[in-house]
């Protein structure tokens, strides 16, 4: 079967660092994203890598290894703001998106 | 980037009638649609796929008679739940698919629809 996990709940602290990790088993491999949900709303998108390697958008950077079927988020100088769901989705050999739980990040100050 | 819209945002309905959610894609041509519901504290469970002119297909468990989806055109799919009721209260949200230039597909989601059944 499918499956992405991804832990549950996270604290970190105000200006911090925090690497939100996701391990997957798919069948088929055309794409990872992540996403980030604040609660009542609806999903809203971060980054999207298909190949190896890091991927850096201003304080989030987020990374893939196929062959291990990894990736993280990587969220710097975290801001109250930044308290949220983490979302963690693979595209799969149909195109489909099979999500994670999705990770409670909660920033203390 | 490319927009989703889903009205209403919010709805509250007694038990036992209908309600309708539409999804639109404002700048763009969806040739796929996604219907999705979330509850308090989970991930998002895919409901049906639609594709535009044909019927939608429905994920195991959804119930295709109670979410009556149609995707008449290539900007709009709407959702009706038939005869509501409490445990239908969820967070529904559409996503639209398109393919890029390089042959990918994009996909983009709407604000979502808060479904409140009394």
């Amino acid at each position: 079967g499918q499956n992405i996990d991804q832990p549950t709940e996270m604290t970190a602290t105000e200006g911090a660092i925090v690497q939100i990790n996701c391990t997957y088993q798919t069948s088929g491999f055309n794409g990872l994203f992540w996403y980030q949900q604040h609660a009542g709303e609806a999903p809203t998108f971060l980054s999207y890598n298909v190949l190896d390697g890091l991927e850096e958008k201003g304080r989030f950077s987020s990374f893939l290894s196929r062959s291990k079927g990894y990736s993280y988020l990587l969220l710097k100088e975290l801001q109250m703001k930044d308290s949220a769901s983490y979302l963690c989705a693979v595209r799969d050999s149909n195109y489909q998106l099979i999500w994670g739980a999705g990770t409670k990040l909660i920033i203390k100050p | 980037g490319a927009v989703v819209s889903q009205h209403p945002s919010r709805v509250i309905c007694k038990s036992g009638t209908s309600v309708k959610i539409e999804c639109r894609s404002l700048d763009f041509q969806a040739t796929t649609m996604f219907w999705y519901r979330q509850f308090p504290k989970q991930s998002l469970m895919l409901m049906a796929t639609s594709n535009e002119g044909s019927k939608a297909t429905y994920e195991q468990g959804v119930e295709k008679d109670k979410f009556l989806i149609n995707h008449a055109s290539l900007t709009l799919s709407t959702l009706t739940v038939t005869s509501a009721h409490p445990e239908d209260s969820s967070f529904y949200i559409c996503s639209a698919r398109t393919s890029t230039s390089g042959g990918y597909y994009e996909q983009y989601f709407g604000p979502g629809t808060r479904l409140t059944v009394t």
